[in-house]
């Protein structure tokens, strides 16, 4: 059974520190997605990996938000220096090709103290 | 900017009742539309999706309608079961596109 993961499931850290969540999407899909959910904002759409490559990173607070893709298994999203209004939830979802459906992951769910 | 607006934004059901959560986006251009459940502690996954050249689509007891030119579409739960509670978010965007735009996400409670 096919599943996206994502690592840690959960992170408290104080405000300041560096935060780095990873995930692995579906064996063969070609997109990668990174979404941030709060009660306020809903599903934020943070940025977005099409075969490795960065395509639209638009949502994403440059100065201190940064994602990338070093391979086809890894995705990764860090914050540095994180902030008390970075606490979310962090999804990352996978797909077979753009604009058709997402599979997301469990989430990371992270808190800056 | 695109936008997708959804209600109601809360909806409460009796066992056994049908559920109905409307959804309206703003870019003409948008001609995928899925449907995703979010359990609590859970992602959102993918129930049902419809695309633009059809206007209705069914699955057991869910389906979504599609009125391209109203901008509308919706989802409509039959038959509802506890199980069903969740949070169902609606979404629009372009085969072979990138950029889904979510509603802000219906939370659906089904009383035993």
């Amino acid at each position: 059974d096919a599943r996206v993961t994502q690592t840690p499931r959960h992170k408290v850290t104080e405000m300041g520190q560096e935060v780095t969540m990873r995930c692995q999407p579906i064996l063969g899909h070609n997109t990668v997605f990174w979404y941030r959910q709060t009660m306020m904002q809903g599903l934020e759409l943070l940025a977005y990996f099409r075969n490795r490559a960065p395509l639209d990173d638009s949502g994403m607070p440059k100065d201190r938000f940064s994602a990338e893709m070093p391979d086809a298994t890894l995705a990764t999203l860090k914050i540095q220096p994180s902030e008390p209004r970075d606490s979310a939830v962090y999804f990352c979802a996978s797909g077979p090709e753009a604009g058709n459906e997402q599979f997301f992951g469990p989430g990371t769910r992270l808190t800056v103290l | 900017g695109e936008n997708v607006e959804q209600h109601p934004s809360t909806l409460s059901v009796q066992e056994g009742d049908s559920a109905v959560i409307k959804c309206t986006y703003s870019d003409s251009a948008s001609n995928y539309f899925p449907w995703y459940k979010q359990e609590l502690g859970k992602g959102p996954q993918l129930i049902i999706d419809i695309r633009s050249n059809v206007g209705e689509k069914k699955d057991q007891r869910i389906a979504v309608t599609l009125n391209k030119t109203a901008k509308h579409f919706s989802l409509h739960i039959t038959e509802t079961q506890p199980e069903d509670s969740a949070v169902y978010f609606c979404a629009a965007s372009m085969v072979g596109g990138f950029k889904t735009i979510f509603g802000a996400g219906t939370r659906l409670f089904v009383k035993a």
